[in-house]
Order: structure tokens, then C-alpha cells, then sequence
């Protein structure tokens, strides 16, 4: 078993739909979690992080942490072509982190 | 604010040429810094991480090198590149938790 598995997607939404991209892990030693989002041939901007389950909500993105399901997700509300991009889910413990392949995210106007 | 500084954007390289991208931080101090080398569905891949100037722990056995010789600058080296070095290059530095990345350098050896 991978210790980070991502949906592979590619994921094809409409404008203004309601998005959830989720990551599942095995390490119980993981205490903080992180999504970023990469445009294409650019580096992965950091989006949202937590520590602690249950959700952090910051404009259109809410990112909702699950210990004991050992799950992330995230949601992005009223999805925007800008919204476009390959999304990373990652984790980490001290200065360690485990990064997601990506799911790739298509906002058709 | 902190920001980081990668380059070259791009960079083609004939196989057998040497190699040397570097990574700068600004506003920050003993940050950890790392190199990823991120394949097309694949994720990252982390090739080095570094704690301090000088100290280098290496990932994955293979082709390349780093080296740290000022607290905020990370250099990635090879003697000679080889085809299989092809990809897209990305550093990143973390103070406590969460990790920022440079814009990456995308290499291709030809």
C-alpha cells in the first residue's frame, strides 16, 4: 500500500460546480496536512494546511482533515476556470513530507 | 515575507555535459531545503533534503548531487548527465510545517 493514494482523476467539471478531490494515507505518524495547487510547468503554490481534524475554510476552498479514517479532502465551492490546475495532496511529520501524485481539475466555462 | 528563487526556467542538455541548478531563499534563516524531481503522474520524488549549510542526506542513490555551501542556497549538481536525468526539477524550503516551492527548472538531456 502507497502511504499517500490520490483520486487519479482527470477531473472535468462545469463552471460553478461544487469540487471534493480526496487523498487517503497509512501513516499514523502524519500531523500535518497540506494541498497545493500546480499550474502547468509551474511549481506547486501552497493552498491550505491543517493540523487537526475537521475542517479550515478559506474563501472557495475548504479543506477537511479525517485522523481516524486516516482521509483528506478538499473542496472548492463554485469552481472557477482559474481553478484549472493539478492538485497535491501532501502530509508530513517533523520536517518530513509525502506528497499525492495529483489530480488533475478542468473548469469548463 | 520569504520567497524563493530557482533557476533556470528551462535548461536543454547534451548527455555527458554537467550539471547546476540553484536555489536561493530569501527572508528566512536555516530554512530546510530540498530537491524534488516531479515525473508526469508520479508525483514527487524527493532527491535531497539538506538541515544546514554543509549537511546533505540523500534519497535516492542515482546520477546527481547537492551541496549547500551558504544557509540559504541549495545547488543541485551532476558531473555527467545522462537521458534518465530528463524531468522537472523543483526545490523547496520548510521552517516548520508546510514546504514552498521555486518555480522549477524543466531539463531535458538530449
Amino acid at each position: 500500500q502507497k502511504e499517500v493514494e490520490q483520486d487519479p482523476g482527470p477531473l472535468s467539471v462545469p463552471e460553478g460546480a461544487i469540487v471534493s478531490l480526496n487523498c487517503t494515507y497509512s501513516n499514523s505518524a502524519f500531523q500535518y496536512f497540506m494541498w497545493y495547487r500546480q499550474y502547468s510547468r509551474k511549481g506547486p503554490e501552497l493552498l491550505m494546511y491543517t493540523y487537526s481534524s475537521g475542517n479550515k475554510e478559506d474563501g472557495r476552498f475548504t479543506a477537511q482533515v479525517d485522523k481516524s479514517s486516516k482521509y483528506i479532502s478538499l473542496f472548492i465551492r463554485d469552481s472557477q476556470p482559474s481553478d484549472s490546475a493539478t492538485y497535491l495532496c501532501a502530509m508530513g511529520y517533523g520536517q518530513n513530507f509525502v506528497f499525492g501524485p495529483g489530480t488533475r481539475l478542468s473548469v469548463l466555462p | 515575507s520569504q520567497t524563493i528563487h530557482q533557476w533556470p526556467a528551462t535548461l536543454v542538455q547534451p548527455v555527458g555535459s554537467p550539471l547546476s541548478l540553484e536555489c536561493t531563499v530569501e527572508g528566512t534563516s536555516n530554512p530546510n531545503l530540498y530537491w524534488y524531481r516531479q515525473a508526469a503522474g508520479r508525483g514527487l520524488q524527493l532527491l535531497f533534503y539538506s538541515v544546514g549549510i554543509g549537511q546533505i542526506s540523500s534519497e535516492v542513490p542515482q546520477n546527481l548531487s547537492a551541496s549547500r555551501p551558504q544557509d540559504r542556497q541549495f545547488i543541485l549538481s551532476s558531473k555527467k548527465l545522462l537521458l534518465s536525468d530528463s524531468g522537472f526539477y523543483l526545490c523547496a524550503w520548510s521552517a516548520l510545517s508546510e514546504a514552498f516551492f521555486g518555480q522549477g527548472t524543466r531539463l531535458t538531456v538530449v
